[in-house]
């Protein structure tokens, strides 16, 4: 089985603080994906990886920013976090499926609170 | 650019009752479309996905899609909805090699 881990199931944090959220795949995946998930508003593509040390912005890039050195691992980073980043983060990896899949699997989130 | 939308953000059923849950698309390219479900305070879990071939896709835990293009829909059912399907319900679209672009959610629940 594909398994997505994240490096927190919850975390506070200062207004300003520089915030570090963990992705890790298990599967060699090439493709990883950071979303954010708030009320109403279903999941917002953050940031995306096609390759190791490769980015592309997604849908709500500003305030955050990635990093991705090995193909395992995809980093989100809050720079300097403020309360409207308070959030719920969902990391995804995407490979093949039997060859001809585009299913992305997710990991369990990382609920962020910014006080 | 592709769209997502859910027709209903919340579906209130009694157990055993039938269930479906809207999905339409909007896209110019031929897409892929998938439904996740979340439980609470989890990650999102694959129910289906069509991808090619036949339009009615069948997925886990008794649930089921048909894909009509002309309509540009992907509506999920279930013949007889259990307490435990109780959860938020996520449909989403993606062109190849993109990434998935979700529908704001549908919130399934189930009561005896």
């Amino acid at each position: 089985d594909v398994k997505v881990t994240q490096s927190s199931r919850y975390l506070v944090k200062r207004t300003g603080e520089k915030v570090f959220l963990e992705c890790v795949q298990d599967m060699d995946h090439e493709n990883m994906f950071w979303y954010r998930q708030d009320p109403g508003l279903g999941l917002r593509l953050i940031y995306f990886s096609y390759d190791v040390k490769m980015k592309e912005k997604g849908d709500i890039p500003e305030g955050y920013s990635v990093s991705r050195e090995k193909k395992e691992r995809f980093s989100l980073i809050l720079e300097s976090a403020s309360t409207n980043q308070t959030s719920m983060y969902l990391c995804a990896s995407r490979g093949w499926d039997r060859g001809t899949d585009e299913t992305q699997y997710f990991g369990p989130g990382t609920r962020l609170l910014v006080l | 650019a592709q769209s997502v939308t859910q027709l209903d953000s919340q579906v209130p059923v009694f157990e055993e009752a039938p269930v479906e849950l809207r999905c339409n698309y909007s896209s110019s390219v031929s897409v892929y479309l998938f439904w996740y479900v979340q439980y609470p305070n989890q990650g999102l879990q694959l129910l289906l996905k069509y991808l090619s071939g036949s339009t009615l896709v069948k997925g886990i835990n008794g649930f089921e899609a048909e894909f009509n293009k002309s309509q540009t829909s992907f509506h999920l059912r279930k013949p007889s909805v259990h307490i435990s399907d109780t959860a938020e319900y996520f449909c989403a679209v993606s062109v190849a090699g993109t990434a998935l672009i979700f529908g704001k959610g549908t919130t399934l629940s189930v009561s005896s």
